[in-house]
Formats: C-alpha cells, structure tokens, sequence
C-alpha cells in the first residue's frame, strides 16, 4: 500500500484564489513528520510547510498552511491568494520514527501539478 | 552559503559506462542520501548515510554504490549505466535525525543513459 496518496495529478486555479493540494499518508507509527516540497520547472525542491503528528496546530508559513486532520490521516496544503509563481510541482512526504532513525528517508507522493491561470 | 552542491547537473551515457555524481554539503550535516526522480513521480531514496563510514540501502538501490568518507561528501557510483537509471538525481542532507528535520536538497542531476 502507498504511504503518500496526492489524488490530483493536475489543478488549475485562477490567480488570487486560494486553492487546496490533497495529501493523504499511511502510518502505523505514533511519530511523524508530514512536509510538503514545491518543485518548480527549474527543478529544485524547495521546502514550504512541516507538521509533526504531536502538533496541536495546523502549521502557516505566509500563504501557506497546513490542514492537518490527523483521524484521516490527511495533510492538505492551502495556498492563499495564488500567485503566477506558484506554478509549479508539490510534493507531499512523510517521516517516520523508524525513517528516521535509519537515516534522514523521506517518503513521497507522486505530486500535483499546480497551474495557476492568470 | 553554498548548501549542499550536485555535480555534474547534466550527463549522458552510454549503456555499460560507468560515472559518480558527486554531492558535497558545508553544512557539516551528519544525515546524507541519494534519491532519483523519474518523470511524473515523486523521489525515492536510493542510499543513504547517517555519517562518515556509514552508509545503508533505501528503497531503489540496485545498480548504485556509496561510500562515505568524510561529513561534507557522498558520492554515488553508476557501476554499469543502464537506461533504466535514466532519472533526475537529488542529494539531500540534514542535521536533525529525528522526524521534524527537514531535508536540504541539491539542485539535481539529470542523467540520461542511451
């Protein structure tokens, strides 16, 4: 079974909208980390928003935010007011304890390609 | 504030040749590893290392070689290119063994095996 399920391979949203990236994980482990990446075309992964399962609080960074509903083993992304910069890949990635311990794996989702229209 | 660099950013082989895509981080990080990215699909981890003289296999290692000698440098070896390796290479490092650490990445190495 996958442990990162982004459901949407594709979405556009119009330029100064808010859109939401779907993220759902599987883990038995009490302890972990949900973090979401954003890849532009230039190829670099870029690190925006992290949540550990212990977290009480959604986690924000600027437009960013995560919707954490941890009964449904869900992470979704929000990005408020899209910008056209905003183009790019999204990867969601899990941590676990046992991850962890064996090094610094990370797991992946296959990614939402986010179009932002203007 | 170099962060951890890839060398070379773009190679071409030829099926059976043998090549090291070099990764140095100046972060003095202790957790290292190699991932791969094929088109359309998120990055799986390849090897990885939590220090000098240590390295382990992750999901996809077949067909590749580490080595760790120093903190700063983790090298991964092709040992006989294959068009099935043909991917997108990301280092990452990071100094947090725990499950909040995040992961610094390179900027890639795109390798294609003809």
């Amino acid at each position: 079974a996958q442990k990162i399920t982004q459901t949407q391979p594709g979405m556009f949203v119009q330029e100064k909208e808010a859109v939401t990236l779907d993220c759902t994980y599987d883990t038995s482990d009490p302890s972990y980390g949900l973090f979401w990446y954003k890849q532009p075309s230039s190829g670099e992964m870029i690190f925006l928003i992290y949540q550990g399962s212990y977290d009480q609080q959604n986690a924000t960074e600027g437009r960013y935010s995560l919707n954490f509903q941890k009964a449904r083993k869900s992470a979704n992304l929000v990005i408020s007011a899209s910008q056209l910069g905003d183009s790019a890949m999204y990867f969601c990635a899990m941590r676990e304890v046992a991850g962890a311990n064996a090094g610094n794996m990370l797991t992946f989702g296959g990614g939402t390609r986010l179009m932002v229209k203007p | 504030n170099a962060g951890v660099t890839q060398t070379p950013k773009f190679q071409v082989l030829k099926t059976g040749q043998s090549m090291t895509l070099q990764c140095a981080q100046d972060m003095n990080h202790e957790y290292m590893s190699w991932y791969r990215q094929d088109p359309g699909m998120g990055l799986r981890l390849i090897h990885y290392s939590v220090g000098a003289g240590i390295t382990d296999q992750g999901e996809v290692p077949n067909g590749y070689n580490v080595s760790r000698s120093t903190t700063e440098d983790f090298p991964l070896r092709l040992l006989s290119a294959a068009p099935s390796q043909t991917s997108v290479y990301f280092c990452a490092s990071s100094y947090d063994p725990t499950v909040t650490g995040e992961l610094f990445f390179g900027e890639g190495s795109r390798l294609t095996v003809l």
